[in-house]
């Protein structure tokens, strides 16, 4: 099983509300990452969890954030957020070592987030 | 910022064509990835190709590696309308991936 998913799919809020976006996978991965995705750029990465730790937080606004309540879960937890935070959400999962051949991230299908 | 830049930008041939994208990046790398993506959808790794290999193949892929240019190049041949997606080379360590910009490939039946 290479696969992860992402919940929801689609995701409209409002700039006072508060969503959480969910991301799963059950390939024995230790590292899992989140990106924003705007239309037409390269996923720009926002966080990384390695053993269940947060190891890395691209200067991210505190309105994201992030949680990894276990191995195979990640959260991110969105709350206040504003318009130009629309994007493509995507979750994505790997080792986080070994043999190069493993240095491969495997992708969720993404929560495509509108705020209004 | 991003490690890797693509051109072109933009790509459209006709199905059975070649089509061949390059990436640029700016620091040391122990290896390189290749990622597609189908509009809207999440990334799906294509290829890694290690820093002491100068080409690899896989499928209708092939890939180079030109370190002292910092350059890498992935061809697809005979390109189908199923190809059409947007191509992003990738550089590691894998725990802080960097994308380029990528290449948006129109396969027009």
């Amino acid at each position: 099983d290479t696969e992860v998913t992402q919940t929801p799919k689609h995701l409209v809020m409002g700039m006072t509300n508060k969503k959480s976006l969910k991301c799963e996978q059950h390939m024995g991965h230790r590292a899992m990452y989140w990106y924003k995705q705007k239309a037409k750029k390269p996923p720009e990465l926002m966080f990384v969890y390695s053993y269940e730790k947060l190891s890395i937080n691209e200067s991210v606004p505190s309105r994201f954030s992030p949680e990894c309540p276990n191995s195979s879960l990640l959260n991110l937890h969105l709350h206040a957020l504003q318009p130009e935070d629309s994007a493509l959400y995507l979750c994505a999962s790997s080792q986080v070592r070994g043999a190069l051949a493993k240095n491969i991230q495997y992708f969720g299908a993404g929560t495509r987030l509108s705020v209004l | 910022s991003q490690q890797g830049e693509e051109d072109p930008q933009a790509l459209s041939i006709q199905e059975g064509e070649n089509a061949t994208m390059n990436c640029s990046y700016k620091t040391s790398i122990n290896n390189l990835q290749w990622y597609r993506q189908n509009s809207g959808r999440g990334l799906v790794h294509l290829i890694l190709i290690r820093s002491n290999e100068r080409e690899k193949h896989s499928g209708r892929l092939r890939v180079t590696l030109d370190t002292s240019k910092k350059s890498s190049s992935l061809l697809i041949t005979a390109s189908r309308a199923a190809d059409t997606a947007s191509y992003f080379c990738a550089t590691l360590p894998v725990l802080r991936m960097r994308f380029g910009a990528g290449t948006r490939l129109t396969v027009k039946p």
